[in-house]
């Protein structure tokens, strides 16, 4: 059965700084991962999604990597700013649907 | 850029209603799928539904749960008889294509059971 984690479970860090979160899964046979933004109370937004032959993308100051074989993925958040404080969420999917992980909760200190 | 959209964005109902929960997927979009996340825990996958039936069911989805395409354009969960363990937020996503192309998520409604 899929598991995804996330590491670590909250961040607070000063404006400016480059940050990485962590997704890890069990089983490596993904067909892609997708990672997302929630503000509290809010919706799920769609940040990147990598597909399990990719092993990178990029948009913006956002740039996810994934490998498959050791279940793991990283996103790289440049330059952070105050407007990034959310709760980023990873999702690895199977050919039917999303398993998640639980999030890591960000907060960009001006 | 195409949105999923959800109503209500809250509703709050009492034990033992019903409720629908509407979700209008994009337009193009074949697949369509209900998710819910119980405060402080992780999204759960409920339902997905493709050519006018479900095409998987979690173990959440027992039959208190049912979803209906009732025309072109909406896609619903139905919960009957609410229990308090209901409170949730229930999102609606759609793909155009299974798995490959991604998900869009809609804002999502969040359901009060008192």
């Amino acid at each position: 059965k899929q598991e995804v984690t996330q590491i670590p479970a909250a961040l607070s860090v000063p404006e400016g700084e480059n940050l990485v979160l962590n997704c890890s899964f069990t089983d490596s046979a993904i067909y892609n991962l997708q990672w997302f933004r929630q503000d509290p109370g809010k919706g799920l937004t769609s940040l990147l999604l990598i597909q399990s032959s990719q092993r990178e993308q990029t948009s913006g100051r956002l740039n996810a990597s994934l490998d498959k074989s050791s279940g793991r993925s990283t996103l790289y958040i440049a330059a952070s700013q105050p407007g990034d404080s959310a709760t980023y969420l990873c999702a690895v999917g199977n050919n039917r649907k999303l398993i998640w992980g639980l999030g890591t909760s960000l907060a960009v200190n001006p | 850029e195409p949105e999923v959209t959800q109503t209500p964005s809250h509703q709050v109902t009492q034990m033992g209603q019903e409720v629908i929960l509407r979700c209008v997927p994009i337009s193009n979009h074949l697949y369509f799928y209900w998710y819910r996340q119980i405060l402080g825990q992780k999204v759960e996958f409920l339902v997905s539904f493709y050519n006018n039936e479900i095409s998987e069911k979690s173990e959440i989805f027992d039959d208190q749960f049912s979803v209906e395409r009732p025309d072109g354009s909406n896609f619903t969960l139905k919960i009957r008889s609410t229990k308090l363990e209901d409170s949730a937020m229930y999102f609606c996503a759609s793909s155009a294509g299974q798995a490959k192309r991604g998900y869009t998520f809609g804002s999502g409604t969040r359901l009060t059971v008192v």
